[in-house]
């Protein structure tokens, strides 16, 4: 089975600061997708970014990006220029093709401080 | 336009009622999907349904009842439930998997209180 780790539940940042959220996976599945959710105070969950585990390059959306690590089973996800509407749950999150299941890890919350 | 959107967006109910929640995309997606949140915990799926079909079902008990009437709607109708059923419920949809696309939108959610 597989299992998603978030081992940061809460994490601080200064507003314009960079920080990086951490994720590990496990499984023997060798094609697969990971995904990053944020989830404000306002409780909405919004994909912030995708990757396919076939893909070699990592994802990158504006001001997220994310480290894949496919050997490691390590998928990070970097904010960079911290703004104050990035203050969130974060979930990370793992799909098996074809079984439109997602696993989420416990998630950590990040607050930016201004 | 990647809009999930959910009705009502609070309710509560008594535990001898029956309610239903609402769930509505216009993306053309295929697969939706029920989730329950507690507080400072991930989704937890519940039901997806695939073409209009139910092909997933987490073992929910049967007071919560998943119906898709058609490829853009999605109700959760629920009966005689308990004050821990007490959540946030997620609506979300994603195209279909032969279309390669497996990433998921979500709704605002219902926040329900079971009194």
């Amino acid at each position: 089975a597989q299992t998603v780790t978030q081992s940061q539940p809460e994490m601080s940042v200064q507003e314009a600061e960079t920080v990086t959220l951490s994720c590990t996976y496990d499984t023997s599945e060798n094609n697969y997708y990971l995904f990053w959710y944020k989830q404000p105070p306002s409780r909405q969950m919004i994909l912030v970014i995708r990757q396919e585990a076939y893909k070699q390059q990592n994802a990158t959306e504006n001001r997220f990006s994310v480290n894949f690590q496919k050997a490691a089973k390590s998928f990070s996800l970097k904010i960079s220029d911290s703004q104050l509407g990035d203050t969130a749950m974060y979930f990370c999150a793992f799909m098996k093709p074809f079984l439109d299941k997602l696993i989420f890890g416990t998630g950590t919350l990040l607050a930016v401080q201004p | 336009d990647t809009e999930v959107t959910q009705t009502p967006k609070h309710l509560v109910m008594g535990m001898t009622n029956k309610k239903s929640l609402k769930c509505e995309q216009h993306m053309g997606h295929r697969a939706m999907y029920w989730y329950k949140q507690k507080a400072k915990k991930p989704p937890e799926l519940m039901f997806v349904y695939s073409y209009e079909k139910l092909s997933i079902n987490e073992s929910v008990p049967s007071r919560f009842s998943p119906e898709c009437p058609n490829s853009s709607l999605l109700n959760l109708h629920l009966h005689a439930l308990q004050p821990e059923d007490s959540a946030l419920y997620l609506c979300a949809s994603s195209q279909s998997r032969d279309r390669g696309s497996y990433e998921q939108y979500f709704g605002p959610g219902t926040r329900l209180t079971v009194t």
